[in-house]
């Protein structure tokens, strides 16, 4: 069972130059998401989507462009790097929140440096 | 504006004692609240959560309490362990709202033996 799996798990562009994250997940979920991690700031949402076709904005999405085509993909694209985009990134996904209970899911995470 | 707050980015205590994480939260319409932990190099890990409805919640060595009135929760650990070694974080969300998690800074934990 593979659960929640990023490709690449490391990259490092040059800035200017463009990249595609992919996520996929095997269990069926509707919902998935976009994090980064950056020191002493803790997971902040970039992207996400409640189903296939669906893309809406987190917290943090200037930069950043993401596609659902398949319900099991989601993707993360950087146009244009910049150094600010040097961070670790994780893609989650979860069941509908039914009901408030929300167990998201997360990838190994993809460390990205932008030079 | 950060909505959820873990004040303490670091926690270092002995193989078996207590361990206390703390979690501040600004946002009272958040109504599910939940705990990860997080090894380096890897994605972090649900550990547990714990509804608005309820204020303590228990799974073995953890225990999550819930302060509404306070906007704060804990995570007690007891008996620590050094596999308990790790980054700590908080998050919460609103049932209603496509579960998008909020997260705070996170605490890393130390356990010494």
């Amino acid at each position: 069972n593979a659960g929640v799996t990023q490709t690449p798990k490391f990259r490092v562009l040059k800035t200017g130059q463009s990249m595609t994250l992919l996520c996929a997940q095997d269990m069926n979920h509707e919902y998935m998401y976009w994090y980064r991690q950056d020191p002493g700031m803790g997971l902040r949402l970039i992207h996400y989507s409640v189903g296939e076709g669906t893309t809406a904005k987190g917290e943090v999405p200037d930069g950043y462009n993401v596609s659902r085509l398949k319900k099991q993909n989601f993707l993360l694209g950087l146009e244009s790097a910049a150094p600010s985009q040097t961070s670790v990134y994780f893609c989650a996904s979860s069941p509908p929140a039914r009901g408030g209970n929300t167990e998201a899911f997360f990838g190994q995470g993809t460390r990205l440096t932008v030079v | 504006d950060q909505q959820v707050k873990q004040n303490s980015p670091s926690l270092s205590v002995q193989e078996g004692r207590i361990s206390i994480l703390n979690c501040d939260y600004t946002n009272s319409m958040f109504d599910y609240f939940l705990w990860y932990k997080k090894y380096p190099a890897e994605g972090p890990t649900f550990l547990i959560s714990i509804s608005s409805i309820k204020d303590k919640n228990e799974d073995g060595r953890f225990t999550v309490f819930l302060n509404k009135s306070a906007k704060h929760l804990s995570l007690h650990i007891v008996p620590s362990q050094p596999g308990d070694s790790a980054v700590y974080f908080c998050a919460a969300s609103r049932s209603s709202n496509t579960g998008k998690l909020i997260f705070g800074q996170g605490t890393t934990l130390q356990v010494k033996p």
